[in-house]
């Protein structure tokens, strides 16, 4: 099964609108970070967060690790921020495991 | 600044067919050099990570099979096989591994896309 499931799966906003997506760990892990696909197909990474809150911009990760979760919130939203946003852990039981999710899709109108 | 370099950027395989895929690292501060593969459905999957010359990774997933060489302190190549679904293949380097003391970011190439023919 998915080891990383994301929520929500797409969204739509207007801008200046705020937006929380979710990630969630079926089994434990030792950390996670969140990165950023814009619509072109490059990718960025947002934020490595193994623990607790990070703050980059308009960009705030939490990671709660007993809680298998960690969220992403976007602020003020613009539509530059239209893209894709993915998480992915590595996992704490066997070497170098790192899973995806599957990605939320936002799409942020003028 | 670009970090690091892909080529090529493109490319149609026959099917059966093998390619060879390079990443030229432009900065020495992020040694730690992976391969990424995303497939058709947008499904993002970690790969390898090579850190020392010399060393090599052989993986097998379902639609391809993979050979990755860290060749210089600046070169990570890899040898796609028997690829039967098309992929885009992407490097990255950060200041370390993966949940290292160092890690701090990744940095992403522009990344690789292949096609079958």
């Amino acid at each position: 099964g998915q080891q990383v499931q994301q929520s929500p799966a797409s969204l739509v906003l207007q801008e200046g609108e705020n937006a929380e997506l979710q990630c969630n760990f079926s089994t434990s892990l030792n950390s996670m970070q969140w990165f950023y696909q814009r619509p072109g197909g490059s990718l960025v990474s947002l934020f490595y967060n193994p623990s607790g809150t990070k703050q980059s911009g308009r960009l705030t990760s939490t990671t709660v690790i007993k809680e298998r979760r960690s969220s992403l919130h976007i602020s003020s939203s613009q539509t530059t921020d239209s893209g894709t946003y993915l998480c992915a852990m590595e996992r704490s039981t066997g070497y170098q495991n790192f899973y995806f999710g599957k990605g939320t899709s936002l799409t942020v109108i003028p | 600044v670009t970090l690091l370099e892909q080529n090529p950027r493109w490319r149609l395989v026959p099917r059966g067919q093998a390619v060879n895929l390079r990443c030229i690292l432009k900065n020495s501060q992020y040694p730690w050099m992976s391969w990424y593969q995303q497939d058709l459905q947008k499904q993002l999957q970690w790969l390898f990570t090579l850190r020392s010359p010399g060393d090599k990774e052989v993986k097998s997933l379902p639609g391809a099979d993979y050979l990755a060489t860290r060749v210089t302190d600046t070169e990570l190549r890899l040898q796609v096989a028997n690829m039967s679904q098309g992929r885009t293949l992407y490097c990255t380097c950060s200041a370390d591994v993966w949940g290292g003391a160092g890690q701090d970011t990744q940095y992403f190439g522009p990344g690789t896309r292949l096609l079958v023919l």
